[in-house]
This record gives structure tokens, C-alpha cells and sequence, in this order.
């Protein structure tokens, strides 16, 4: 079974600052997924990626396969980026998640 | 297009009752998931779907939880003699399916469920 860690669990930073929050897994996948999900929300998929480096908005997430670790990066955070957000893998030949428990992130105006 | 709906978005029971969720995955995807979110966790597994069929029912805790998709569209996921700690927030997520190079996962706003 795979095992997903996120650090940091919480993390409050002031509007403006760069976030980052890590993700690390003990067996190989086909994919890794940052998801978003805000209180009483629903949850909703920001990335998927098997390699490399994508970037959305002020959004960029990260992998290295190697080393089974990925980091989600946000740009000039603002108030409306606090929420929960979560790392999940999926297996070859199975495509159900394994998650994470999840980072709290709070930006402070 | 319509995203990934779930019915009823709350459900409060009693103990040893019968419930079923219902989820209407977006048109056209073929897998579906169920996954269940126990307060300040992450989801955990439950059941994926691949058209009608269970690909991989591993997550079910027991005998209790059982989940249909008949005509590989609609899910029902159905909680037989309900127990306090099958509280909790239940996931669907639907996706194109493996094998299409899209695999990412759409989810529903989740049904809470609360057994007193």
C-alpha cells in the first residue's frame, strides 16, 4: 500500500508570501494529483502529473519520480488560497487515490 | 457542462438504518469512485467503478456497503444497519477512465452522512 505524507499539516503565512507544501510517497505511481478543498467545499482536482513541472496561475506544482516527491507552489498568495490541499497518488494498472491527510493553508491579509 | 452530482447532500439516520447515496457522474466518463472523509482526514477508498462493473471493491470496510452503477452511468451506494461511525462526508469522483491518457478525477460536493 502506498504511503502519502504531507508537510507541513498547518501552515498560516501573510498575504503576499511564496507557499510551499510537500508531498512524499513510498511506492511508485502513475500519477500524482493536488486537489483544493475549502471548508464545507467540495474538493477539486489543480493538478495531475506523472513528470516534470506544470504551472497554473500562480499555481506551479513539481515532481521528481526519483525520490517519490512532489511540492506545490503558490505565487503571491492572497486570502482567497486558504483552504485544505491535498496530495494523492494513483497506481499502475489501478487509477483509485491514496491521499494524503492534507495541508491547512490560512494567508493572513 | 455539468460536473459530478451527489444526492441527498446531507442524510442524518438512527443506528441499524438503511441508507443510500445516490452520485451522477459527468456524461461520458466511465470510471466513477467512491470514497468516504472522516473528519479531518483525507478520503480513503472505497469502490471504483469501470462502466457496470466493480473493478475493485478493496476499499468496502464490510459486508454492510455494497454500490451498483446497473446501466454504467448512475451509482447507488448503499449502507445496510448503519453503525455511529459511518459518519462521515461521502465522495464520488468520475473520471474518462484508464487507458484514455486522462485519468484526472472529477469530484461531487460529497454527501454527509450523520448516524446517531
Amino acid at each position: 500500500k502506498n504511503e502519502v505524507e504531507q508537510s507541513p499539516q498547518n501552515l498560516t503565512a501573510q498575504e503576499g508570501e511564496f507557499i510551499t507544501i510537500n508531498c512524499s510517497y513510498s511506492v511508485g505511481i502513475s500519477a500524482l494529483h493536488w486537489l483544493q478543498q475549502h471548508p464545507g467545499g467540495g474538493i477539486v482536482s489543480l493538478f495531475m502529473l506523472s513528470s516534470g513541472k506544470k504551472k497554473h496561475g500562480r499555481l506551479i506544482a513539481t515532481i521528481n519520480i526519483q525520490e517519490k516527491h512532489s511540492s506545490l507552489h503558490i505565487t503571491a498568495s492572497h486570502p482567497r488560497d486558504s483552504a485544505v490541499y491535498i496530495c494523492a497518488v494513483s497506481g499502475f494498472g489501478n487509477e483509485k487515490l491514496t491521499f494524503g491527510t492534507g495541508t491547512r493553508l490560512t494567508i493572513i491579509p | 457542462g455539468a460536473g459530478v452530482s451527489q444526492t441527498p447532500s446531507n442524510k442524518v439516520t438512527e443506528k441499524g438504518k438503511y441508507v443510500e447515496l445516490r452520485c451522477d457522474p459527468i456524461s461520458g466518463h466511465t470510471a466513477l469512485y467512491w470514497y468516504r472523509q472522516s473528519l479531518g482526514q483525507g478520503p480513503e477508498f472505497l469502490i471504483y467503478f469501470q462502466g457496470t462493473g466493480a473493478a475493485d471493491d478493496s476499499g468496502l470496510p464490510n459486508d454492510r456497503f455494497f454500490a451498483v452503477r446497473p446501466e454504467g452511468s448512475v451509482s447507488t451506494l448503499k449502507i445496510q444497519r448503519t453503525e455511529r461511525g459511518d459518519s462521515a462526508v461521502y465522495l464520488c469522483a468520475s473520471s474518462l477512465g484508464p487507458g484514455t491518457g486522462d485519468n484526472e478525477q472529477f469530484f461531487g460536493p460529497g454527501t454527509r452522512l450523520t448516524v446517531l
